[in-house]
């Protein structure tokens, strides 16, 4: 399996709604990340885990909460989001956060905020 | 302050000829450079990579070439396919940390 796998393909909540993003990946690999990317932008990094343990936070609002239950799930609780949260949310992982190899990514979560 | 640059939004190519992708970098410390390609409605997709401490990496039809001096890396593509079309991004990160992208140059490739 050389796949990383992104439940649900799209998502539509309010702004009172909590939902959460899966993800998963049975590669072995022992760091995830969590990317979004917005129309004619690049990915920005939003979170990353290494080893189970969350390692970076770039800054992300609370109302985006990461989630690890085990080294091939990934989560991300969503809570009293914003219109400008919508956004392509992708995940992606890699060997170990500690070598430069290139990841794999999801197809992503297609997020609407309304 | 970006420290992957692609600063051609769009590159046009008819089939058959080279395609050539630009990025630039600013942080030297980068060991690992990659191009991921990503279609509309779907995650990047990894395409081809180089180390650091290389100046040429080539993958069938995909060739990245690394000018460290420069801080310059390119991406040739050879002989260019329609099915090529699609969204390319120079990313590089260095041991630790995690992928920086630039903003991605969208590559058509006309019949």
């Amino acid at each position: 399996d050389t796949e990383v796998t992104q439940t649900p393909k799209h998502l539509v909540m309010g702004m009172t709604n909590k939902k959460s993003l899966k993800c998963e990946q049975h590669m072995g690999h022992r760091a995830m990340y969590w990317y979004k990317q917005k129309a004619k932008k690049p990915p920005e990094l939003m979170f990353v885990y290494s080893y189970e343990k969350l390692s970076i936070n770039e800054s992300v609002p609370s109302r985006f909460s990461p989630e690890c239950p085990n080294s091939s799930l990934l989560n991300l609780h969503l809570h009293a989001l914003q219109p400008e949260d919508s956004a392509l949310y992708l995940c992606a992982s890699s060997q170990d956060r500690s070598q430069g190899y290139g990841y794999t990514f999801g197809s992503g979560t297609r997020l609407t905020v309304v | 302050d970006q420290q992957v640059k692609q600063n051609s939004p769009s590159l046009s190519v008819q089939e058959g000829r080279i395609s050539i992708l630009n990025c630039d970098y600013t942080n030297s410390m980068f060991d690992y450079f990659l191009w991921y390609k990503k279609y509309p409605a779907e995650g990047p997709t990894f395409l081809i990579s180089i180390s650091s401490i290389k100046d040429k990496n080539e993958d069938g039809r995909f060739t990245v070439f690394l000018n460290k001096s420069a801080k310059h890396l390119s991406l040739h593509i050879v002989p260019s396919q329609p099915g090529d079309s699609a969204v390319y991004f120079c990313a590089a990160n260095q041991a630790g940390t995690a992928l920086i992208f630039g903003k991605g140059t969208t590559l058509s490739v006309s019949s």
